[in-house]
């Protein structure tokens, strides 16, 4: 099993354009979280899934962000219309049981210009 | 609602030192507590778990944690500190045997002079 992985590792795009992240959890793992780090803070939570099943998106989550699961299997995020305000660190971790805590991917730092 | 706070942002010990990490939590529902480690340039990862079973939980690379109900506290602790224990640790609560998501707090950068 190589872990969670994330791609790209970092993206920089002109504000007002669409990204695309991709989430490959550890295959055994039915449940895949988003979240989002910026610098000084702990991980914020955007989103999570149990299978193909989006469970919980959060209330500050703006419309701009939508979240996949096909077939339970990887994830992706998109943001459109992005701003300088989403520029941060994307963390993507999945978790066979809620009591087992989460195994984290690397990250996808996006950057806003 | 769950939340998580860590006291203390940035904590500095000598090597070989106690370290002492504090995290409080709020929870209305017996919660599982974690703590993750997150090394420069690198992602977060599971340092130890506490999921009601022992109170007292011991986890990687010699560190432990109590759990305290009375005090609704977790903290993290390690005998002897190292050069290779400067990162930053992060606390989170999770509540439900459904629980979905973790709160995590804001992070505690630990730094080991020499």
């Amino acid at each position: 099993d190589t872990g969670v992985s994330q791609n790209p590792r970092h993206k920089i795009t002109k504000r007002g354009q669409n990204v695309t992240f991709r989430c490959d959890p550890i295959s055994e793992h039915n449940r895949l979280y988003w979240y989002r780090q910026t610098l000084g803070q702990g991980p914020e939570f955007l989103t999570y899934f149990q299978n193909e099943a989006q469970l919980e998106k959060s209330r500050l989550l703006s419309d701009r962000f939508s979240a996949e699961r096909p077939k339970g299997s990887f994830s992706t995020l998109e943001i459109q219309r992005t701003e300088q305000g989403d520029s941060a660190m994307y963390l993507c971790a999945s978790s066979g049981q809620a009591s087992y805590g989460y195994t984290f991917g690397s990250g996808t730092r996006l950057t806003v210009v | 609602a769950q939340s998580v706070t860590q006291l203390g942002s940035h904590v500095s010990v000598s090597e070989g030192a106690l370290v002492l990490l504090r995290c409080n939590y709020s929870s209305s529902v017996p919660p599982y507590l974690f703590w993750y480690v997150q090394y420069p340039n690198q992602g977060l990862q599971l340092l130890l778990k506490y999921t009601s079973a022992a109170t007292l939980v011991k986890g990687i690379n010699g560190f432990e944690a109590e759990f305290k109900k009375s005090e609704t506290s977790f903290h993290l602790t390690k005998p002897s500190a190292h050069m290779s224990d400067a990162a930053e640790y992060f606390c989170a609560v999770s509540v439900g045997t459904n629980a979905g998501k973790s709160t995590f707090g804001d992070g505690t950068t630990l730094t080991v002079k020499p």
